[in-house]
């Protein structure tokens, strides 16, 4: 079964750091790009980061560069986002998710399998 | 950037309904527009990629058109487990963006 498991989040003040966890199982996760995607308490969804299959390309929203760092460790089957200076605005459900066919984060198709997401609060 | 703009924001329509969800991209993105559906503390769904694909294991009744700038995602008969908020997103060039979302709620 493909699964998505998130972990990492929690409360922090702002200007603090938090590091998301994603770990996969079920598929070759080296062959695939990966996202993650965050949503504001009561808003859509925000694209965050994304990163290709080796790990080579990485992109990010303008919200956050700059910030944040998205890393893989396909030895370890995990994905990562490191965010640092926090403020008030990242407190959000964050999810990542694999892209459905493709090495690159843009391009054909969508996002296929999503976690269950890790709640990230900054507040003081 | 790319903007993805979605309309209507809401609506509200009955079992049966046919409902049509309009989404335009602020530059040309072929075919490279995706749908997803939303429940409530749920992830969202891929329903629809590349414009008209639908993604294994959804209904039927959910169908995508459109290229360019100009899309539409639409359920041929509405059903109640289809109340949920829609989403588009392009893929055709980073950064991704979302559009707003399109509540669908119980008329």
């Amino acid at each position: 079964e493909v699964q998505l498991l998130e972990s990492g989040g929690g409360l922090v003040q702002p200007g603090g750091s938090l590091r998301l966890s994603c770990a996969v199982s079920g598929f070759t996760f080296s062959s695939y790009a990966m996202n993650w995607v965050r949503q504001a308490p009561g808003k859509g969804l925000e694209w965050v980061s994304g990163i290709s299959d080796s790990g080579g390309a990485k992109y990010y929203a303008d919200s956050v560069k700059g910030r944040f760092t998205i890393s893989r460790d396909n030895s370890k089957n995990t994905l990562y986002l490191q965010m640092n200076s926090l403020r008030g605005e990242d407190t959000a459900v964050y999810y990542c998710a694999k892209k459905t066919v493709g090495k690159t984060v843009a391009g054909t198709s969508g996002m296929d399998v999503w976690g269950q997401g890790t709640t990230a609060t900054v507040s003081s | 950037d790319i903007q993805v703009t979605q309309s209507p924001s809401s609506l509200s329509a009955s079992v049966g309904d046919r409902v049509t969800i309009t989404c335009r991209a602020t530059q040309r993105i072929s075919i490279y527009l995706n749908w997803y559906q939303q429940k409530p503390g749920k992830a969202p769904n891929l329903l629809i990629y590349d414009a008209s694909s639908l993604q294994s294991g959804v209904p039927s009744r959910f169908s995508g058109s459109g290229s360019g700038t100009d899309f539409t995602l639409t359920i041929s008969s509405l059903q109640p487990e289809d109340f949920a908020t829609y989403y588009c997103q392009q893929s055709y060039s980073s950064p991704l963006t979302f559009g707003g979302g399109t509540r669908v709620e119980i008329k």
